[in-house]
């Protein structure tokens, strides 16, 4: 089992809609996660983090995160074409408490 | 500007050859890190190090090697070893002596292709 999984879509949503994108991990211990956006050829550019139970919100974007479920999800409100990007997961799993781990990451595109 | 330097852009090696990337941070960042990208894949971790002198292998070291003389410093050697080493590679760093995990920080990476 991988430790941190994403489904690797493409996820297509219309402009205006509500982008809900996934990402579970197995280490049940891990305390820190982030979602990263991607843009093709650059580097991955931090999101969001959420380190304790429930819903972050900043802006359009809201992290949810449910330890007893080993889930973390994005959900982008209002979507734009220019949120057309890959969005990876990242968790810190227990034991290398500077190791970071990624997802294969999740295509998402904004249809106009 | 703070930030990360990765060099070369692009970088070309011959069959048998060792190749070495460069990764410099003005951070002052403890925790430095190498990840290897494929097309369509997400980030693959090689190595990291948290202190000077120190360095852990991530989950596709096999091929790679590192140093960390310096904590500005942290150079990826991809050795004859590794068959495949077409991909991006991603330096990244943060700090560490934080409540919470802080967020990391890329350099703009390097393509690497085989001739």
């Amino acid at each position: 089992q991988k430790e941190v999984e994403q489904n690797s879509g493409p996820l297509s949503v219309p402009e205006g809609a509500i982008a809900s994108l996934n990402c579970t991990y197995s280490d049940r211990g891990s305390q820190s996660f982030f979602w990263y956006r991607q843009y093709s050829g650059k580097s991955p550019e931090l999101i969001m983090s959420i380190y304790s139970n429930g819903d972050k919100e900043d802006g359009r974007f809201t992290a949810q995160l449910n330890k007893a479920s080993q889930y973390v999800s994005l959900l982008i409100r209002d979507s734009q074409p220019s949120d057309s990007a890959t969005y990876l997961c990242a968790v810190n799993p227990p034991g290398g408490y500077q190791k970071v781990t990624f997802g294969t990451g999740t295509k998402l595109q904004v249809i106009p | 500007d703070g930030g990360i330097t990765q060099s070369p852009k692009y970088l070309f090696r011959k069959e048998g050859q060792n190749v070495t990337l460069s990764c410099e941070q003005n951070l002052n960042h403890d925790a430095m890190y190498w990840y290897r990208q494929d097309p369509g894949q997400g980030l693959r971790l090689i190595y990291y190090s948290q202190i000077v002198n120190d360095f852990q292998k991530g989950d596709i070291a096999e091929g790679y090697s590192v140093s960390r003389e310096k904590k500005e410093s942290f150079p990826l050697t991809v050795t004859s070893a590794q068959k495949n080493p077409t991909a991006f590679y991603l330096c990244a760093s943060r700090g560490i002596y934080t409540a919470t995990n802080e967020k990391l920080f890329f350099g703009s990476g390097t393509q690497l292709s085989v001739l």
